[in-house]
This record gives C-alpha cells, sequence and structure tokens, in this order.
C-alpha cells in the first residue's frame, strides 16, 4: 500500500534559518505529491504540490522537488520567519493503485517552530 | 480561491448526543468530499469518501453506524457522531475537491465530549 514517511519534529529554528523537512515515499501507482500547512487551530492549507518525477512544487518561499530515485519529496526554504511556524503535512494521492479515488494518504506531520 | 467552510468550529456536548458537523464549498461544486480525524500532535486519518447522491465510503474500522455522512448535493456534506462518548472527542477536518484540484480543506471542528 501507499505510505508517507515524514520527519520527526519537533523542529525549532531561528528567524532566518535554512529549513529542510525529509519525506520519502511509497507508491505502488504513479502518485502526486504535496505538502500541506496547518496553523494553529486551523485546518490544512494546500502549500505545493508536483505532479511527476522532476517536477518542483513551489510557493510563499517553500520548494520541493519530487524526486522517483530517491522517493522523495523533501521540503525546503532558505530563510525561514516566525509565521512559518506551523504544522507540516507531506502527502500523496495515487489515483491507480486506489482505484481513481484521490484520497490522500499522509505523513505524520512535522511540527515546526521559528524563534526571533 | 476555493473555500471550505466547516460548522461548528467548537462544540462540547454530555456523553450520548449526537452531534452534526456541516461542510459546505462555498464557491465551487464539489464532486468528492472526504471526512478525517485527527488526534492530538498526530496526523490526519480518513474516515470515509463521500460522493454527492451516492452512499460513503468508510476506510476499514471506521463505524458506518456511528459516523453517519450525508451528502445531499455538491455543496454540502454532513458529518453526525451518533450518540458520542468520550473517546470520540476529537478534531474532525472535511476537504472537499473537484475533478483534476486538489483537496481543499475546512477549518476543522474540535469535538469534546464530556
Amino acid at each position: 500500500g501507499n505510505s508517507v514517511t515524514q520527519m520527526e519534529g519537533p523542529v525549532t529554528l531561528s528567524e532566518e534559518a535554512f529549513l529542510t523537512i525529509n519525506c520519502t515515499y511509497t507508491a505502488t501507482g504513479y502518485p502526486s505529491l504535496f505538502w500541506y500547512v496547518q496553523y494553529p487551530g486551523e485546518g490544512l492549507q494546500l502549500l505545493l504540490k508536483a505532479t511527476k518525477a522532476d517536477d518542483k512544487g513551489s510557493n510563499k518561499g517553500f520548494e520541493a522537488t519530487y524526486r522517483k530515485e530517491t522517493t522523495s519529496f523533501h521540503l525546503e526554504k532558505g530563510s525561514v520567519q516566525v509565521s512559518d511556524s506551523a504544522v507540516y503535512f507531506c502527502a500523496l494521492t495515487d489515483l491507480i493503485s486506489n482505484f481513481g479515488n484521490e484520497k490522500l494518504t499522509f505523513g505524520t506531520g512535522t511540527r515546526l517552530t521559528i524563534i526571533p | 480561491g476555493a473555500v471550505v467552510s466547516q460548522h461548528p468550529s467548537r462544540v462540547i456536548c454530555k456523553s450520548g448526543t449526537s452531534v452534526k458537523i456541516e461542510c459546505r464549498s462555498l464557491d465551487f461544486q464539489a464532486t468528492t468530499m472526504f471526512w478525517y480525524r485527527q488526534f492530538p500532535k498526530q496526523s490526519l486519518m480518513l474516515m470515509a469518501t463521500s460522493n454527492e447522491g451516492s452512499k460513503a465510503t468508510y476506510e476499514q474500522g471506521v463505524e458506518k453506524d456511528k459516523f453517519l455522512i450525508n451528502h445531499a448535493s455538491l455543496t454540502l456534506s454532513t458529518l453526525t457522531v451518533t450518540s458520542a462518548h468520550p473517546e470520540d472527542s476529537s478534531f474532525y477536518i472535511c476537504s472537499a475537491r473537484r475533478q483534476l484540484e486538489p483537496q481543499h480543506f475546512g477549518d476543522g471542528t474540535r469535538l469534546s465530549i464530556l
């Protein structure tokens, strides 16, 4: 079956530090990959996505590249801000193995705290 | 962008009561809606997938009679937690999608059963 393994947190960084949150996946078909962000007390917001190998998703200074050879989709940001403090979820959806159902498989989430 | 509204955002009720949570897609017609449950500091667990006009598809281990899902229109799905007990306390999140687009999530409902 499909699975997502995500770097365990919590992660605490100083403002303007470089961020990497690792994510690897297992899928039987051709998954699309996502990063979602959850701010305290809120639902999830799509941060970025990539639908095929070598695609790079980017948004708000965050980037992730779909690496099929390493089955990875690591999230990076060059200079984090206090407002980036949130929980980040890596996820995949795989139409083929789920018989056309675009249900998401999530990683366990990584709590990120940025200190001034 | 697409907006999904979930209501209520928080509910506290006594054990044995039933609670209904609404999920609405505000500016698009959702072909599919999903219901998730999130335990503290854990990931989201898919409970069921709901298509308008048809019965929901529940994930393994989710009680159909406990968590009733109704998807009456392309913009509204409801989750009813029947005869709720303290172990049902959790954060419930819905999402909605239209074809070929990612899921858009509501802000969640924090359910506390006393």
